[in-house]
Protein backbone atom coordinates (compact mmCIF):
# COMPACT_ATOMS: atom_id res chain seq x y z
CA UNK A 1 0.00 0.00 0.00
CA UNK A 2 0.91 3.63 -0.50
CA UNK A 3 2.07 5.84 2.56
CA UNK A 4 3.51 9.40 2.96
CA UNK A 5 4.99 9.79 6.15
CA UNK A 6 5.68 13.01 7.28
CA UNK A 7 7.58 12.79 11.02
CA UNK A 8 7.55 16.52 11.43
CA UNK A 9 4.15 17.67 12.95
CA UNK A 10 5.45 20.80 14.06
CA UNK A 11 8.53 22.90 13.18
CA UNK A 12 9.00 26.54 15.28
CA UNK A 13 12.23 28.56 13.73
CA UNK A 14 13.11 32.19 14.13
CA UNK A 15 12.79 34.28 10.93
CA UNK A 16 15.72 34.07 8.61
CA UNK A 17 16.75 30.37 9.64
CA UNK A 18 16.88 27.64 7.11
CA UNK A 19 14.11 24.53 7.65
CA UNK A 20 13.97 21.52 5.94
CA UNK A 21 10.33 19.46 6.20
CA UNK A 22 10.69 15.94 6.16
CA UNK A 23 8.76 13.49 3.66
CA UNK A 24 9.09 9.71 3.32
CA UNK A 25 6.90 7.79 0.97
CA UNK A 26 6.15 4.07 0.24
CA UNK A 27 5.02 2.35 -2.90
CA UNK A 28 5.82 -0.69 -4.85
CA UNK A 29 5.24 1.43 -8.12
CA UNK A 30 7.95 2.36 -10.71
CA UNK A 31 5.68 5.03 -12.02
CA UNK A 32 4.83 7.87 -9.53
CA UNK A 33 4.32 11.71 -8.78
CA UNK A 34 5.43 13.37 -5.45
CA UNK A 35 3.99 16.91 -4.86
CA UNK A 36 4.06 19.44 -2.09
CA UNK A 37 1.13 21.63 -1.24
CA UNK A 38 1.67 24.73 1.12
CA UNK A 39 -1.77 25.69 3.29
CA UNK A 40 -2.06 29.18 5.13
CA UNK A 41 -3.67 30.08 7.82
CA UNK A 42 -6.24 31.10 5.52
CA UNK A 43 -7.17 27.29 4.95
CA UNK A 44 -6.88 27.16 0.69
CA UNK A 45 -3.98 24.58 -0.01
CA UNK A 46 -1.98 25.67 -2.83
CA UNK A 47 0.02 23.61 -5.20
CA UNK A 48 4.13 24.10 -5.20
CA UNK A 49 5.93 21.61 -7.09
CA UNK A 50 5.49 18.29 -8.50
CA UNK A 51 8.10 15.46 -8.86
CA UNK A 52 7.55 12.92 -11.23
CA UNK A 53 9.82 9.59 -10.22
CA UNK A 54 11.98 9.14 -12.88
CA UNK A 55 13.25 12.73 -12.45
CA UNK A 56 15.72 12.97 -9.31
CA UNK A 57 17.05 16.48 -10.10
CA UNK A 58 16.94 18.87 -7.27
CA UNK A 59 14.79 22.02 -8.11
CA UNK A 60 15.53 25.33 -6.64
CA UNK A 61 12.59 28.02 -6.66
CA UNK A 62 13.32 31.43 -4.87
CA UNK A 63 13.58 30.41 -1.40
CA UNK A 64 12.49 27.08 -1.61
CA UNK A 65 14.36 23.72 -2.99
CA UNK A 66 13.12 19.90 -3.13
CA UNK A 67 15.67 17.39 -2.65
CA UNK A 68 14.25 13.73 -3.93
CA UNK A 69 16.47 10.70 -3.88
CA UNK A 70 14.50 7.35 -4.38
CA UNK A 71 17.40 5.49 -2.81
CA UNK A 72 15.88 6.66 0.68
CA UNK A 73 12.11 7.13 -0.85
CA UNK A 74 12.41 10.87 0.73
CA UNK A 75 11.17 13.63 -0.85
CA UNK A 76 12.25 17.06 1.27
CA UNK A 77 11.36 20.26 1.47
CA UNK A 78 13.81 23.28 2.22
CA UNK A 79 12.62 26.70 2.73
CA UNK A 80 16.12 29.13 2.83
CA UNK A 81 16.02 32.41 5.09
CA UNK A 82 12.47 32.03 6.18
CA UNK A 83 9.74 34.56 6.49
CA UNK A 84 6.57 34.95 8.64
CA UNK A 85 4.90 34.48 5.56
CA UNK A 86 6.44 30.70 5.31
CA UNK A 87 4.23 29.70 8.35
CA UNK A 88 1.73 27.43 7.11
CA UNK A 89 1.02 23.50 7.22
CA UNK A 90 2.99 21.86 4.25
CA UNK A 91 1.58 18.55 3.23
CA UNK A 92 3.41 15.96 0.75
CA UNK A 93 1.39 13.85 -1.37
CA UNK A 94 2.09 10.61 -3.53
CA UNK A 95 -0.18 10.38 -6.68
CA UNK A 96 -0.71 6.26 -7.23
CA UNK A 97 -0.81 5.42 -11.18
CA UNK A 98 -2.04 1.78 -9.87
CA UNK A 99 -5.86 3.91 -9.81
CA UNK A 100 -6.04 5.73 -12.97
CA UNK A 101 -3.24 8.42 -11.28
CA UNK A 102 -6.48 10.36 -10.03
CA UNK A 103 -5.90 8.90 -6.22
CA UNK A 104 -3.62 11.02 -4.55
CA UNK A 105 -1.91 10.18 -0.87
CA UNK A 106 -1.22 12.38 1.56
CA UNK A 107 0.92 13.02 4.49
CA UNK A 108 -0.37 13.97 7.91
CA UNK A 109 1.46 17.42 7.97
CA UNK A 110 3.97 19.61 9.39
CA UNK A 111 2.82 23.10 10.43
CA UNK A 112 5.64 25.13 10.36
CA UNK A 113 5.83 28.12 12.87
CA UNK A 114 7.94 30.95 11.53
CA UNK A 115 8.75 34.15 14.56
CA UNK A 116 9.66 37.46 13.49
CA UNK B 1 -10.94 33.02 -13.38
CA UNK B 2 -12.11 32.10 -9.99
CA UNK B 3 -10.90 28.72 -10.04
CA UNK B 4 -12.57 26.37 -7.03
CA UNK B 5 -15.46 27.72 -5.23
CA UNK B 6 -17.27 25.93 -2.44
CA UNK B 7 -20.15 26.83 -0.96
CA UNK B 8 -21.14 27.43 2.34
CA UNK B 9 -18.02 28.15 4.24
CA UNK B 10 -19.66 27.26 7.00
CA UNK B 11 -22.63 25.49 8.31
CA UNK B 12 -23.73 23.91 11.68
CA UNK B 13 -25.81 20.65 11.74
CA UNK B 14 -27.73 19.18 14.15
CA UNK B 15 -27.26 14.68 14.09
CA UNK B 16 -29.47 13.29 11.95
CA UNK B 17 -29.79 16.60 9.28
CA UNK B 18 -28.78 16.50 5.96
CA UNK B 19 -26.81 18.81 3.49
CA UNK B 20 -25.61 19.13 0.47
CA UNK B 21 -21.98 21.25 -0.37
CA UNK B 22 -21.72 22.46 -3.98
CA UNK B 23 -17.98 22.59 -5.50
CA UNK B 24 -17.73 24.75 -8.53
CA UNK B 25 -15.03 25.10 -11.15
CA UNK B 26 -14.27 27.24 -13.87
CA UNK B 27 -10.97 25.27 -15.47
CA UNK B 28 -12.94 22.79 -17.28
CA UNK B 29 -10.88 20.30 -15.88
CA UNK B 30 -12.19 16.70 -16.50
CA UNK B 31 -11.33 15.21 -12.57
CA UNK B 32 -13.49 16.56 -9.46
CA UNK B 33 -12.54 15.49 -5.72
CA UNK B 34 -14.15 15.48 -2.26
CA UNK B 35 -11.49 15.73 1.01
CA UNK B 36 -11.94 15.41 4.32
CA UNK B 37 -9.26 17.31 6.61
CA UNK B 38 -8.98 16.02 10.08
CA UNK B 39 -6.47 17.41 12.57
CA UNK B 40 -3.30 14.82 12.58
CA UNK B 41 -4.93 12.97 9.47
CA UNK B 42 -3.99 14.89 6.66
CA UNK B 43 -6.51 15.09 4.02
CA UNK B 44 -8.82 11.59 2.70
CA UNK B 45 -10.37 11.29 -0.17
CA UNK B 46 -14.04 10.17 -0.03
CA UNK B 47 -15.59 10.47 -3.44
CA UNK B 48 -13.96 11.72 -6.76
CA UNK B 49 -15.58 11.99 -9.98
CA UNK B 50 -13.37 11.19 -13.75
CA UNK B 51 -16.05 13.05 -15.64
CA UNK B 52 -19.54 14.44 -16.02
CA UNK B 53 -21.59 11.58 -15.05
CA UNK B 54 -19.65 9.75 -13.21
CA UNK B 55 -18.32 9.13 -9.88
CA UNK B 56 -16.35 6.54 -7.54
CA UNK B 57 -15.70 6.12 -3.77
CA UNK B 58 -12.71 6.96 -2.28
CA UNK B 59 -10.63 6.56 0.92
CA UNK B 60 -13.68 7.13 3.51
CA UNK B 61 -17.31 7.28 1.50
CA UNK B 62 -19.44 6.16 4.44
CA UNK B 63 -22.26 8.36 5.06
CA UNK B 64 -21.78 10.56 2.05
CA UNK B 65 -23.00 10.43 -1.71
CA UNK B 66 -22.31 12.79 -4.53
CA UNK B 67 -23.00 13.98 -8.15
CA UNK B 68 -21.73 15.48 -10.97
CA UNK B 69 -24.49 16.34 -13.69
CA UNK B 70 -22.36 19.06 -15.14
CA UNK B 71 -19.21 18.71 -15.69
CA UNK B 72 -18.36 22.19 -13.56
CA UNK B 73 -20.19 21.13 -10.47
CA UNK B 74 -19.43 18.37 -8.08
CA UNK B 75 -21.86 17.85 -5.37
CA UNK B 76 -20.90 16.07 -1.23
CA UNK B 77 -24.27 14.75 -0.10
CA UNK B 78 -24.97 14.09 3.98
CA UNK B 79 -27.87 12.15 4.13
CA UNK B 80 -27.76 11.90 8.13
CA UNK B 81 -25.26 13.87 9.74
CA UNK B 82 -23.70 12.51 12.61
CA UNK B 83 -20.73 14.28 14.80
CA UNK B 84 -18.43 12.26 13.29
CA UNK B 85 -18.53 14.45 10.36
CA UNK B 86 -17.33 17.23 11.83
CA UNK B 87 -14.61 18.64 9.72
CA UNK B 88 -12.86 20.70 7.03
CA UNK B 89 -14.12 19.39 4.00
CA UNK B 90 -12.44 20.76 0.36
CA UNK B 91 -13.42 20.33 -2.56
CA UNK B 92 -10.42 19.95 -5.43
CA UNK B 93 -10.16 19.67 -9.47
CA UNK B 94 -6.96 18.35 -11.94
CA UNK B 95 -7.21 18.15 -15.65
CA UNK B 96 -6.41 14.77 -17.34
CA UNK B 97 -2.79 13.94 -18.33
CA UNK B 98 -1.70 12.03 -21.43
CA UNK B 99 0.49 9.58 -19.06
CA UNK B 100 -1.47 7.52 -15.83
CA UNK B 101 -0.80 9.87 -13.19
CA UNK B 102 -2.46 13.38 -12.87
CA UNK B 103 -1.38 16.28 -12.39
CA UNK B 104 -1.46 19.10 -9.39
CA UNK B 105 -4.66 19.24 -7.98
CA UNK B 106 -6.47 22.90 -7.52
CA UNK B 107 -8.12 23.32 -4.25
CA UNK B 108 -11.46 24.89 -2.89
CA UNK B 109 -11.08 27.30 0.07
CA UNK B 110 -12.75 24.65 2.25
CA UNK B 111 -16.07 24.15 4.24
CA UNK B 112 -16.10 24.31 7.99
CA UNK B 113 -18.94 21.65 8.87
CA UNK B 114 -19.85 21.12 12.45
CA UNK B 115 -22.50 18.60 13.56
CA UNK B 116 -23.28 19.02 17.15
Amino acid sequence: AQKVTQAQTEISVVEKEDVTLDCVYETRDTTYYLFWYKQPPSGELVFLIRRNSFDEQNEISGRYSWNFQKSTSSFNFTITASQVVDSAVYFCALSDPNTGGFKTIFGAGTRLFVKA
Amino acid sequence: NAGVTQTPKFRVLKTGQSMTLLCAQDMNHEYMYWYRQDPGMGLRLIHYSVGEGTTAKGEVPDGYNVSRLKKQNFLLGLESAAPSQTSVYFCASSYITTGLSSYEQYFGPGTRLTVT
